[in-house]
C-alpha cells in the first residue's frame, strides 16, 4: 500500500496567519499518462463526515474558499491556508487515490488557532 | 442536492454480524462507484471498500477482506456492507461516499459526498 504521511500532527496558528500542512507519499502519485497527481485534501470538524477541500492535487472543489490551496507533485504536497480563519480549525487530511488495490490517507492534522 | 444516509449501527459482540445501509438520493445512483470509510474513535480515516456502479466488481481493505461483503440494491438505491466476524478493532463510524462521475476515464477515487455515518461498536 502507498503511505501517507503528514507533518505537523498538529500546528497553532494565529487567525489571519497562514497555516501549511505537508504530505508525503511512499511512492510517486503522478500518473504520467494524462500528467494527474492523484493526491485529494479533506477538512473534518469535530462531530461532521469529511469535506472535500482540494482534489487533482491543486483544484479546489466547488464552494471551497480561496484561501486554501493545494500545492506539489510526485510525491510531496502542501495544503496552505493563506489567512487563517475561526472555522477553519479542523483536522485535514490527505488522500491518495493513485493505487486502486488500496485507497489511503494521511493520519491527519490538527490545526488550531493560537 | 446529494444525500447519503446510512444506517443499521449499533453495539455487537465480538464475533457477531450487523449490516450497514447507506440510502442514496438526489443522484442517479445506478451511474456511480460508491465506498465505504471507517474512522475509529479518536483515530484517523480508513478506506474500507468500494463497489462499481452494476454491482459486478467490489474491492476490500486487507483488514476486512473474507468479513466484509459490499452490494447494492440499484432499485432501491440503496448501498449495503455486511459484516461478519466482528471483532473489537471494527469498532468506528462508517461512512459511506460516493466518487465524482469519470467522465475523462482517469478514475477519480476522491471522495466528493459523504453520509454522517454510522457507529458500530464491538464490545462484550
Amino acid at each position: 500500500d502507498i503511505v501517507m504521511t503528514q507533518s505537523p500532527d498538529s500546528l497553532a496558528v494565529s487567525l489571519g496567519e497562514r497555516a501549511t500542512i505537508n504530505c508525503k507519499s511512499s511512492q510517486s502519485v503522478l500518473y504520467s499518462s494524462n500528467n494527474k497527481n492523484y493526491l485529494a485534501w479533506y477538512q473534518q470538524k469535530p462531530g461532521q463526515p469529511p469535506k472535500l477541500l482540494i482534489y487533482w492535487a491543486s483544484t479546489r472543489e466547488s464552494g471551497v474558499p480561496d484561501r486554501f490551496s493545494g500545492s506539489g507533485s510526485g510525491t510531496d504536497f502542501t495544503l496552505t491556508i493563506s489567512s487563517l480563519q475561526a472555522e477553519d480549525v479542523a483536522v485535514y487530511y490527505c488522500q491518495q487515490y493513485y493505487s486502486t488495490l488500496a485507497l489511503t490517507f494521511g493520519g491527519g492534522t490538527k490545526v488550531e488557532i493560537k | 442536492e446529494v444525500q447519503l444516509v446510512e444506517s443499521g449501527g449499533g453495539l455487537v459482540q465480538p464475533g457477531g454480524s450487523l449490516r450497514l445501509s447507506c440510502a442514496a438520493s438526489g443522484f442517479t445512483f445506478s451511474s456511480y462507484w460508491m465506498h465505504w470509510v471507517r474512522q475509529a474513535p479518536g483515530k484517523g480515516l480508513v478506506w474500507v471498500s468500494r463497489i462499481n456502479s452494476d454491482g459486478s466488481s467490489t474491492s476490500y481493505a486487507d483488514s476486512v477482506k473474507g468479513r466484509f461483503t459490499i452490494s447494492r440494491d440499484n432499485a432501491k438505491n440503496t448501498l449495503y456492507l455486511q459484516m461478519n466476524s466482528l471483532r473489537a478493532e471494527d469498532t468506528a463510524v462508517y461512512y459511506c461516499a460516493r466518487v465524482p462521475a469519470d467522465v475523462s476515464n482517469w478514475n477519480p477515487e476522491y471522495f466528493q459526498h459523504w453520509g454522517q455515518g454510522t457507529l458500530v461498536t464491538v464490545s462484550s
